[in-house]
C-alpha cells in the first residue's frame, strides 16, 4: 500500500524559500505523476503542480514563477521549492500521487493517494 | 472555462444518508470528477471518480456506504448509514485549462 509523507520546516520567514520533501513508501516513484497541493482557510484547496516519473513538470500558472518541483527516483522522493514566501503562502501543504483518466474524450488528472500534510507558517 | 461549485455546508443525522452536490460548468459534453475527503484527524483520502453518465469507480478500501451518481451538470457523492467518522470536508476535483481544479468544498456535519 503506497504511503506518502511530507517533511520540511514548519516556519519560514517572509521572502525566504520553502523547501519540502515527500517520501514515497510501499511502491516505486518510477511510475505515475506526483503532485504538490496546499490548503488554507482563505484560498481553499489549491494545486501547485506535478512532476512525472520521467521528470516532466507542469505548474499552476498562478504560482509558476515561484515554483520548482523535482524528483529523486533513487531516494523514492520528490520535492517542492517555493520562493519569495509571504504570509499568503501560509497553508497546509500536501503531496499526492496522481493518475490520469478519461471518459469519452474528456481526459483529466486526479490524485489517488495523499500524504497527511504538513503545516507551513510564514512569519 | 471549467468551474466546480459546491454548497459550503451540509448536515445529516447519524445513521441517515446525505447527498453532496458538485455542479460542473464545462464546455465538454462528457466529463468526470473525483471526490476527496479531508478528515480533521486522518487527513485527506481519495474516494472515487464519477463520470457524467453516473458511473463511478471507487478508490481502494472505500466502504460500500459511499457511492457516486450524476444528473445533468450535477455530480453527486452519497454517503449512507452516516457514521461520526464521516464528519469531514468533501471536495470535488477535475482538470481544466491545464490545471487541477477544485470546488470550494462542503463541510459535512453529522448530527
Amino acid at each position: 500500500q503506497v504511503q506518502l509523507h511530507e517533511s520540511g520546516p514548519g516556519l519560514v520567514k517572509p521572502s525566504e524559500t520553502l523547501a519540502l520533501s515527500c517520501t514515497v513508501s510501499g511502491g516505486s516513484i518510477g511510475t505515475y505523476n506526483w503532485s504538490w497541493l496546499r490548503r488554507s482557510p482563505g484560498k481553499g484547496l489549491e494545486w501547485i503542480g506535478y512532476i512525472s516519473y520521467t521528470g516532466t513538470s507542469i505548474y499552476n500558472p498562478s504560482l509558476k514563477s515561484r515554483v520548482s518541483i523535482s524528483i529523486h527516483t533513487s531516494m523514492n522522493q520528490f520535492s517542492l521549492k517555493l520562493t519569495s514566501m509571504t504570509a499568503a503562502d501560509t497553508a497546509v501543504y500536501y503531496c499526492a500521487r496522481g493518475d490520469t483518466s478519461g471518459f469519452y474524450g474528456f481526459y483529466y488528472y486526479y490524485m489517488d493517494v495523499w500524504g497527511k500534510g504538513t503545516t507551513v507558517i510564514v512569519s | 472555462q471549467v468551474v466546480l461549485t459546491q454548497s459550503p455546508s451540509a448536515s445529516a443525522s447519524l445513521g441517515a444518508s446525505v447527498k453532496l452536490t458538485c455542479t460542473l460548468r464545462t464546455g465538454h459534453s462528457n466529463y468526470a470528477i473525483a471526490w476527496h475527503q479531508f478528515h480533521p484527524e486522518r487527513g485527506p483520502r481519495y474516494l472515487m471518480k464519477v463520470n457524467s453518465d453516473g458511473s463511478h469507480t471507487k478508490g481502494d478500501e472505500i466502504p460500500d456506504r459511499f457511492s457516486g451518481s450524476s444528473s445533468g451538470a450535477e455530480l453527486y457523492l452519497t454517503i449512507s448509514s452516516l457514521q461520526s467518522e464521516d464528519e469531514a470536508d468533501y471536495y470535488c476535483q477535475t482538470w481544466g485549462s491545464g490545471v487541477v481544479l477544485f470546488g470550494g468544498g462542503t463541510k459535512l456535519t453529522v448530527l
